[in-house]
């Protein structure tokens, strides 16, 4: 088993909808979650960031952790075309040495 | 925010040759600093830590022979990748911990690696 689980995808929605990206996982140690967006072709960048459970709110987003699960969300809400790219959850016992899962692909389309 | 570029951002080289990526913090100094590997349509998998001054810790089925890292300075981490061989062509970045900011690491924007 996998520490992290992801479904790649891919995610197509129509633009103005919300949408909901999971990953599972069975390290009980992880606490430090992050969500990061991944154009074609680029480096990842960190969107979300979270420690320990509950949620967490900025602009469109909003990540949700709930670790007695071991499941964690990230929602957009009002997509966009220009959202279209691949998430990856990733996850830290200490804050590095993260594990990430494999990654949805989002089409937004207008 | 931090800025962490690479160096180059994709080369093309012959099987059996060695090849070196630079990873630099532009505006912060990275006393940690990782590497991974990305397969096409997978996930980012972490190959080693560094840390400046010290040797690199490797993860289980990465061959530290093969892949070689040097983090001579604060700002300045290498990872050269010996003896290429096509099976090494790959999607390489790294990422940066800024030792003001512990929890934060910031990705460079990769390296396309193909071997012929």
């Amino acid at each position: 088993q996998k520490e992290v689980e992801q479904d790649p995808g891919p995610l197509s929605v129509p633009e103005g909808a919300i949408v909901s990206l999971n990953c599972t996982y069975s390290n009980s140690a992880f606490q430090y979650f992050m969500w990061y967006r991944q154009y074609s072709r680029k480096g990842p960048e960190l969107l979300m960031y979270t420690y320990s459970s509950g949620n967490k709110e900025d602009g469109r987003f909003t990540a949700q952790v709930d670790k007695s699960s071991k499941y964690i969300s990230l929602f957009i809400r009002d997509s966009q075309p220009s959202d279209s790219a691949t998430y990856l959850c990733a996850m830290s016992p200490w804050g590095d040495d993260m594990r990430f899962g494999a990654g949805t692909r989002l089409t937004v389309k207008p | 925010g931090a800025v962490v570029s690479q160096h180059p951002s994709w080369v093309i080289c012959k099987s059996g040759t060695s090849v070196k990526i630079e990873c630099r913090s532009l505006d912060f100094q990275a006393t940690t600093m990782f590497w991974y590997r990305q397969f096409p349509k997978q996930s980012l998998m972490l190959m080693a830590t560094s840390n400046e001054g010290s040797k690199a810790t490797y993860e289980q089925g990465v061959e530290k022979d093969k892949f070689l890292i040097n983090h001579a300075s604060l700002t300045l981490s290498t990872l050269t990748v010996t003896s290429a061989h096509p099976e090494d062509s790959s999607f390489y970045i790294c990422s940066a911990r800024d030792g003001g900011n512990r929890d934060e690491q910031y990705f460079g924007p990769g390296t396309r690696l193909t071997v012929t």
